[in-house]
């Protein structure tokens, strides 16, 4: 069963850093597509960023220069390091695996992150 | 900027079928965007129901389906039920590894 599961969130002052996580199972991380996806607190949902098999990473101009994603494909896990913090970086981010047709094919539950002094 | 439209919300009767639609500020959605609809109810993950325009999610009912219409993406949800009312969200691919959702439709059941 495939299964993805989000750590890291939590409360964070502006300009500063936080590393999410997101521990699969059930598939290799390496194998796929990966991706984060983020909702702001009554808004809808916001595509972050993706790093494909190769390695190659893309992200949204909002975060770009901030976040890197990244993946260790020994434990399985997929990384999003968020640098120079906002607070409309404020949101649940989930972590989704990419599917053959480009559409989101599985998902985690989310993690909350805070950005506020 | 790439800025995808969707019915900012929607209403249907029990039984009844809706459409919503996934466009572009500037152009068609065709199939190489790669379309694909996403459920969520409040304080959920989004669920999978469409992707590659018109194909189906393991496990989602039949009642919902996808096609192209005319310049957009298009879910339809054929006998609506109660446990329908939810937000549904399309994404396109955009080529260039970037994808962008639609604001998302709040679809009511009533």
């Amino acid at each position: 069963e495939v299964q993805l599961v989000e750590s890291g969130g939590g409360l964070v002052q502006p300009g500063g850093s936080l590393r999410l996580s997101c521990a699969a199972s059930g598939f290799s991380v390496s194998s796929y597509y990966m991706s984060w996806v983020r909702q702001a607190p009554g808004k809808g949902l916001e595509w972050v960023s993706v790093i494909y098999n190769s390695g190659r990473a893309f992200y949204a101009d909002s975060v770009k220069g901030r976040f890197t994603i990244s993946r260790d494909n020994s434990n399985n896990t997929l990384y999003l390091q968020m640098n120079s913090l906002r607070a409309e970086d404020t949101a649940v981010y989930y972590c989704a695996r990419v599917g053959y047709s480009y559409g989101f094919n599985s998902w985690g539950q989310g993690t909350l992150v805070t950005v506020s002094s | 900027q790439t800025v995808v439209t969707q019915e900012p919300s929607f209403s249907v009767s029990p039984g009844g079928t809706v459409t919503l639609t996934c466009g572009l500020s500037s152009g068609s959605v065709s199939k190489d965007h790669y379309p694909s609809w996403y459920q969520q109810t409040p304080g959920q993950a989004p669920r999978t129901l469409i992707y590659s325009a018109n194909t189906r999610s393991s496990g989602v009912p039949d009642r919902f389906s996808g096609s192209i219409l005319g310049n957009k993406a298009a879910l339809t949800i054929t006998g609506a039920q109660a446990e329908d009312e939810s937000d549904y969200y399309c994404v396109l691919y955009m080529s260039g590894g970037i994808w962008v959702f639609g604001g998302g439709t709040k679809l009511t059941v009533l």
